[in-house]
């Protein structure tokens, strides 16, 4: 399964849009692109996942290039709540042992 | 309210005690895992099942023991032979199958040797 490099921290303002990036070069045809959150002390919590094309849903947005070796989470207007460590995570549909989290990014909204 | 309960929280143990924390989920998953964090760092996976009586280790199992009697029930028993188990322990579960496994988790229990 691929990997996935992530910055590790991140700023933001508070009502602009967050772009998270996430490097997964080695990523094959049959794997999805994950993301989580997760605030301190607390559970991960799903965001989106996608295989090739872009997905909306009420918590964000994702944007993998055309040849699967990246991809973008944007939060559209982020809130001083979406303070935490996002994970991108690549994971194939069989390999349920296969689900690295790796270190994530820290993103800090500030007001 | 359908989900994944873990228990306890916090838990502390002495040294050379053995301690079972508890997973519990109401959201029909086959598969169940268990994952450990330590400060700063990311998820480590230490075993996960797909089917009820089975099980399977992950990365880090040694000193780690689980079972699986019941589809909703994965309990995790940290024993002596863990040299290090001060840590936080994350419980999830996932459909099985290629139709959706998103992975679900639990709140987890942070577990301190004293």
């Amino acid at each position: 399964d691929a990997k996935t490099t992530q910055p590790t921290s991140m700023d933001c303002a508070e009502g602009r849009a967050a772009n998270l990036p996430c490097n997964h070069s080695t990523i094959s045809g049959n794997e999805y692109v994950y993301w989580y959150r997760q605030i301190h002390s607390q559970g991960p919590q799903y965001i989106i996942h996608g295989l090739k094309n872009n997905e909306t849903n009420e918590m964000a947005s994702l944007i993998i290039t055309e040849d699967r070796k990246s991809s973008t989470l944007i939060l559209p207007h982020a809130t001083l709540r979406d303070t935490a460590v996002y994970y991108c995570i690549v994971r194939g549909l069989y390999n349920f042992n296969k689900f690295y989290f790796g270190s994530g990014t820290k993103l800090n909204v500030k007001p | 309210d359908g989900g994944i309960t873990q228990s306890p929280k916090y838990l502390f143990r002495k040294e050379g005690q053995n301690v079972t924390l508890s997973c519990e989920q109401n959201l029909n998953h086959d598969a169940m895992y268990w994952y450990r964090q330590d400060p700063g760092q990311g998820l480590r996976l230490i075993y996960y099942s797909q089917i009820v009586n089975d099980f399977q280790k992950g990365d880090i199992a040694e000193g780690y023991s689980v079972s699986r009697e019941k589809k909703e029930s994965f309990p995790l028993t940290v024993t002596s032979a863990q040299k290090n188990p001060t840590a936080f322990y994350l419980c999830a579960s996932s459909i099985a199958g290629p139709s959706g496994n998103t992975i679900y988790f639990g709140e987890g229990s942070w577990l301190t040797v004293v």
